[in-house]
């Protein structure tokens, strides 16, 4: 099994462009979700999905946008990119043991 | 909703002393507890849980937690701390069930000193 497998591991962008963070795993998860990690502020759930079909809003779900269209595949989408999206974003899915698996991150800057 | 907060930002203990890592909860239903660590340049692992039981739970690396109801506490403990315990690790909440979105809290910075 890959488990969670997330990328880019790097990206810069600049201000106003958009893209998408690939996020996919192979473990029949149904619960995935995105953070975002900055200093001293932890890590900040910004949209999740319980399935198929189903996603829903975290803490910090401006900006971003999230589909669900297969349990496997959970793409995170920058709309339009600011300086305040400079981050290590992490993808991660739960099993019904409650344990997240974690992708490697993706750490982007936006210029 | 749930919400954590962990106190004290950056702990420093001395190799061999107790490591005590301290988490409180928010939540206003019966929580799912957990612990994660981050060694640098590297994911987030999972050291222990509390889901339902005995509400002293023990994990990896010789840590340990106990969920503490009145207290709303979940405080990580080490007997004797090593060299390779230093690292950040997270206190997160859920809402205790399959569907329920983790929450973290700010993180504790671990130094060890020899």
């Amino acid at each position: 099994n890959a488990g969670v497998t997330q990328t880019p591991k790097f990206q810069v962008l600049k201000t106003g462009q958009s893209m998408t963070l690939q996020c996919a795993q192979d473990m029949n998860h149904e619960y995935m979700s995105w953070y975002r990690q900055d200093p001293g502020m932890g890590l900040r759930l910004i949209h999740y999905s319980v399935g198929a079909g189903i996603t829903d809003q975290g803490e910090v779900p401006n900006g971003y946008n999230v589909s669900r269209s297969t349990t496997e595949d959970f793409p995170l989408r920058l709309l339009s990119a600011a300086p305040s999206q400079t981050s290590v974003y992490f993808c991660a899915s739960r099993g019904q043991d409650e344990k997240l698996f974690f992708g490697s991150g993706t750490q982007l800057s936006v210029l | 909703a749930q919400s954590v907060t962990q106190l004290g930002s950056h702990v420093s203990v001395s190799e061999g002393a107790l490591v005590l890592l301290r988490c409180n909860y928010s939540s206003s239903v019966p929580p799912y507890l957990f612990w994660y660590v981050q060694y640098p340049n590297q994911g987030l692992q999972l050291l222990l849980k509390y889901t339902t039981g005995a509400t002293l739970v023990k994990g990896i690396n010789g840590f340990e937690a106990e969920f503490k109801k009145s207290e709303t506490s979940f405080h990580l403990t080490k007997p004797s701390a090593h060299m390779s315990d230093a690292a950040e690790y997270f206190c997160a909440v859920s809402d205790g069930w399959q569907g329920g979105k983790l929450i973290f809290g700010q993180g504790t910075e671990l130094s060890v000193k020899p």
